[in-house]
């Protein structure tokens, strides 16, 4: 069964204080990686795909990184603006209607 | 901003009833998807659409169904609402199904009492 665990499930954080977000995964076949940020009261909102092993991609302070066992999400310099939940959703090679999400990771930055 | 909007975005409702929401999108995408999120649970499919009157179950469908009559619109209708079905219910379009990102809405909040 394809599978996706996020941790931590909570990241307390200071402003500035980097840290790294991870999105570990048991699939047949993956064909891509999704990364979603999500405020309270609302939809998520898409941040970044993987597709390779190797592949990395960058947006402001954050940075994605992808192996073939798990995703990391790079927080560099966080600002309280960075708090929410970050959820990561795989797309398997057969059925690509149907992303597998993980639960997601909350993050509180402090100032 | 994707070009989608729910309604309503919030409802309560009682045991037995049914209920529709609907996913109005403006940006002529054809996939269209509707989910659930539930605390200690990732997001979860109950059903798409790939085009008007194409649609297909997801993982946890029982007691939903979707229509399709134009481009822009996905409803889904609670036959009979339990309170299992309490939940936030979000929507998504996606351009193509090979690579393109999913990309939501803002929800309704689905209170059964």
């Amino acid at each position: 069964e394809d599978q996706v665990t996020q941790s931590p499930e909570a990241l307390r954080l200071q402003e500035g204080e980097s840290s790294s977000l991870n999105c570990s995964y048991t699939v047949s076949g993956l064909r891509g990686l999704f990364w979603y940020r999500q405020d309270p009261g609302k939809g998520p909102e898409f941040l970044f795909t993987l597709y390779s092993a190797g592949e990395e991609k960058e947006k402001e302070r954050l940075k994605a990184t992808l192996t073939k066992k798990e995703s990391f999400l790079h927080i560099t310099a966080p600002k309280p603006e960075d708090s929410a939940t970050y959820l990561c959703a795989l797309m398997m090679n057969t059925g690509f209607q149907k992303l597998v999400f993980g639960t997601g990771t909350r993050l509180l930055v402090s100032p | 901003d994707a070009g989608i909007t729910q309604s309503p975005r919030h409802k309560v409702t009682e045991t037995g009833t049914p209920v529709t929401l609907r996913c109005h999108q403006t940006e002529n995408h054809r996939y269209m998807y509707w989910y659930r999120q539930d605390p200690g649970h990732g997001l979860r499919l109950i059903h798409y659409s790939y085009g008007v009157k194409d649609t297909d179950k997801g993982e946890v469908s029982d007691g939903y169904s979707v229509s399709r009559s134009k481009t822009e619109d996905f409803l889904l209708t609670l036959e009979s609402a339990t309170s299992s079905q309490t939940s936030v219910y979000f929507c998504a379009i996606r351009e193509d199904i090979t690579g393109s990102p999913l990309h939501f809405g803002n929800g309704t909040r689905l209170t059964v009492t």
